[in-house]
């Protein structure tokens, strides 16, 4: 199956910085990848997703990044804001079933 | 609620007893998930369903049973032989008229041994 792995754990950046969080994975065959972020005691919510027939998409302050010869994806947040404090998931799937990485809890200071 | 809604938000189990946690959405949405999530390990998959009266293990789907009799309501039975069952878990659910859809995530059932 999928394996997903996600670095690093934890990320503390100053209020204005940037945030990268990187992934790689394992099957060739994975062909979408979203990233999610969580709030403490909230559900998942869907920030950008990627196809593999893309290299890249961004969506204003926030950016992905695909490099399928090396099975790794980024996810790059700009300008970054107090509200962008959270835990990041990436995932990958062939098709229809989602294999997450293990997590990135960000903490923006201000 | 976005469309999927999980029960109760906070559950309590005894040692030995069975719980069931609901899960019900009414995006007619075709496949249904049930994920846990522990601190640090992310989320893992314990069962998955693509159609009615149809689902597949996931990754650690020992000590855990569903049932798929409706397309909108795709319940999780916690049983005595899952061994640690404190955690948080998750419903989500996709359709798969659209490939590679994002999942939509209920808001997630708090279970605790007591």
């Amino acid at each position: 199956g999928e394996n997903v792995e996600q670095h690093p754990s934890t990320l503390s950046v100053q209020e204005g910085d940037s945030a990268v969080i990187k992934c790689t994975y394992s099957d060739s065959a994975s062909n979408y990848f979203p990233w999610y972020k969580q709030e403490l005691g909230k559900r998942p919510q869907l920030i950008i997703d990627i196809r593999s027939n893309v290299g890249e998409k961004k969506d204003q302050r926030i950016a992905v990044t695909l490099n399928k010869t090396a099975k790794h994806f980024s996810l790059h947040i700009t300008e970054t804001q107090p509200e962008d404090s959270a835990v990041y998931f990436c995932a990958a799937s062939n098709d229809y079933k989602l294999s997450f990485g293990a997590g990135t809890t960000v903490t923006v200071r201000a | 609620d976005g469309g999927i809604t999980q029960s109760p938000k906070y559950l309590f189990r005894k040692e030995g007893q069975n719980v069931t946690l609901s899960c019900e959405q009414n995006l007619n949405h075709d496949a249904m998930y049930w994920y846990r999530q522990d601190p640090g390990q992310g989320l893992r998959l314990i069962y998955y369903s693509q159609i009615v009266n149809d689902f597949q293990k996931g990754d650690i789907a020992e000590g855990y049973s569903v049932s798929r009799e409706k397309k909108e309501s795709f319940p999780l039975t916690v049983t005595s032989a899952q061994k640690n069952p404190t955690a948080f878990y998750l419903c989500a659910s996709h359709s798969e008229g659209i490939p590679n859809y994002g999942y939509t995530f209920g808001s997630g059932t708090r279970l605790t041994v007591v």
